[in-house]
C-alpha cells in the first residue's frame, strides 16, 4: 500500500447505527487529518492529531469521535449521525514540520450516507 | 473570520490556451499556500505549493503569489481535456502548520 488508503470507500447507515471509518497513511507523517467535504462547500476540517495528539478541534458534534492509537493510523467513530451528515470524509496527512511540512496528502475519502 | 474566495466558474477554456485561476485570502499572516485539484467523485491532489512572493513554475503549471495584496494564481499552459477539474486554493491560518483554510474551488473546463 502507498500514500494514505481508507475504509470503506462507502458507507450507508441508518441514524441509530455505530459504524467506524479508518485511515492509514503510509507517507512517514506526523499529523493526521479527518475533513468532511459537502457539495458546493469548502472542506471543513473536523480534526488534527500530531505525534498521536489532538491539536485541533473544530466544534464538531459529539456524534463524531476520533481516535488515533498512533501515527499511522486514524479512525472517525460515528453513531448517532443525522442526515446531514452524509458527505464525503477525507483523511488526510502532513508532515507537520518545516518547510513543506503543511503539505497535506488525501485519501480516497469514504462516502458516506445517512438514511 | 478568516476566508479564501475563488470563483466558483465554471471557467471555460479552449484546449491548448492559457487557463487563468485566481484566489483571494484575508489573513495577513499567512505564509503557506496551495493548489490542489479535484477530479469529479475523487479526493483532492496536490499540485502546487508556493512559500515566496513572485512565481513559481513546474511543468506547464505557474503559481504566483502576491502577499502584499493578498492574492495567489494558478497558470495552466497548454490546457488539455485532461486539466478539466475543480481547482482548490488553500492558505494556512497564521503560523500554523496544520490549519488550512479553504476556497470552494473553481471548475475549470477545457474544451478539445
Amino acid at each position: 500500500e502507498t500514500g494514505v488508503t481508507q475504509t470503506p470507500r462507502h458507507l450507508v447507515m441508518g441514524m441509530t447505527n455505530k459504524k467506524s471509518l479508518k485511515c492509514e497513511q503510509h507517507l512517514g507523517h506526523n499529523a493526521m487529518y479527518w475533513y468532511k467535504q459537502s457539495a458546493k462547500k469548502p472542506l471543513e476540517l473536523m480534526f488534527v492529531y500530531s505525534l498521536e495528539e489532538r491539536v485541533e478541534n473544530n466544534s464538531v458534534p459529539s456524534r463524531f469521535s476520533p481516535e488515533c492509537p498512533n501515527s499511522s493510523h486514524l479512525f472517525l467513530h460515528l453513531h448517532t449521525l443525522q442526515p446531514e451528515d452524509s458527505a464525503l470524509y477525507l483523511c488526510a496527512s502532513s508532515s507537520g514540520y518545516g518547510t513543506g511540512g503543511g503539505e497535506q496528502y488525501f485519501g480516497p475519502g469514504t462516502r458516506l450516507t445517512v438514511t | 473570520q478568516k476566508e479564501v474566495e475563488q470563483n466558483s466558474g465554471p471557467l471555460s477554456v479552449p484546449e491548448g490556451a492559457i487557463a487563468s485561476l485566481n484566489c483571494t485570502y484575508s489573513d495577513r499572516v499567512s505564509q503557506s499556500f496551495f493548489w490542489y485539484r479535484q477530479y469529479s467523485g475523487k479526493s483532492p491532489e496536490l499540485i502546487m505549493s508556493i512559500y515566496s512572493n513572485g512565481d513559481k513554475e513546474d511543468g506547464r503549471f505557474t503559481a504566483q503569489l502576491n502577499k502584499a495584496s493578498q492574492y495567489v494564481s494558478l497558470l495552466i499552459r497548454d490546457s488539455q481535456p485532461s486539466d478539466s477539474a475543480t481547482y482548490l486554493c488553500a492558505v494556512n491560518i497564521g503560523n500554523s502548520n496544520y490549519q488550512l483554510i479553504w476556497g470552494a474551488g473553481t471548475k475549470l473546463i477545457i474544451k478539445p
